[in-house]
């Protein structure tokens, strides 16, 4: 299976920490996305960081990215209860098709 | 963001029926869609990919006779699910995507529940 793995796979924390995810996939990529999906619903794209970015900011969401270690991270910082959710990493593996890893299931306590 | 809709958003039938799912962009051209399946507590798993106009393209282990994909327009795909079975019981999401971005937008999802 050409899917990612992220880790943890559960993380739970407290209002106002911050939560990390990593991502690792195994092809060579154009580009990795993060998604959030909150229970029984869709996903919602949250950011896109490309092969030759390293690093992404998006209000309280930073991604990083190593191509040299098929690796992305996704900090979350001062976490609130409304960020409880399942993220995912998904990779384009130099084709037009998403592969998502298999997620990290966010509760965040208030 | 670009918005797609799915309709239904939920759906119980009878083994044996078939039930058609509506995937639309509502504010863009999709001219590349794509169907997903997701079991409970799982990832996304890529069923099939729908270029507009042309045949679509399955995932290995996917039957493409069980699974019926029509991209008629640039905005509705349709994903069919003939003579459902309970295994066939999952939640079903598209996306979709429009001429260069690289970014696939997704419905909210339909839940089918096969009895």
């Amino acid at each position: 299976s050409q899917q990612g793995e992220e880790d943890p796979q559960a993380l739970s924390i407290q209002e106002g920490e911050n939560a990390t995810m990593n991502c690792s996939y195994k092809t060579s990529i154009n580009n990795l996305q993060w998604y959030r999906q909150n229970s029984g619903r869709g996903l919602v794209h949250l950011i896109l960081i490309r092969s030759n970015e390293r690093e992404k900011h998006s209000g309280r969401l930073r991604v990083t990215l190593d191509t040299s270690k098929k690796s992305s991270s996704l900090l979350i910082t001062a976490s609130r209860a409304a960020d409880t959710a399942s993220y995912f990493c998904a990779t384009d593996g130099n084709t037009d098709k998403l592969i998502f890893g298999t997620g990290t299931r966010l509760q965040v306590f208030p | 963001g670009a918005v797609v809709s799915q309709h239904p958003s939920w759906v119980i039938c009878k083994s044996g029926t078939s039930v058609k799912i509506e995937c639309r962009s509502l504010d863009f051209q999709a001219t590349t869609m794509f169907w997903y399946r997701q079991f409970p507590k799982q990832s996304l798993m890529l069923m099939a990919t729908s270029n507009e106009g042309s045949k679509a393209t399955y995932e290995q282990g996917v039957e493409k006779d069980k699974f019926l994909i029509n991209h008629a327009s640039l905005t509705l795909s349709t994903l069919t699910v003939t003579s459902a079975h309970p295994e066939d019981s999952s939640f079903y999401i598209c996306s979709a995507r429009g001429g260069a971005r690289e970014t696939q937008y997704f419905g909210p999802g339909t839940r089918l529940l096969v009895l």
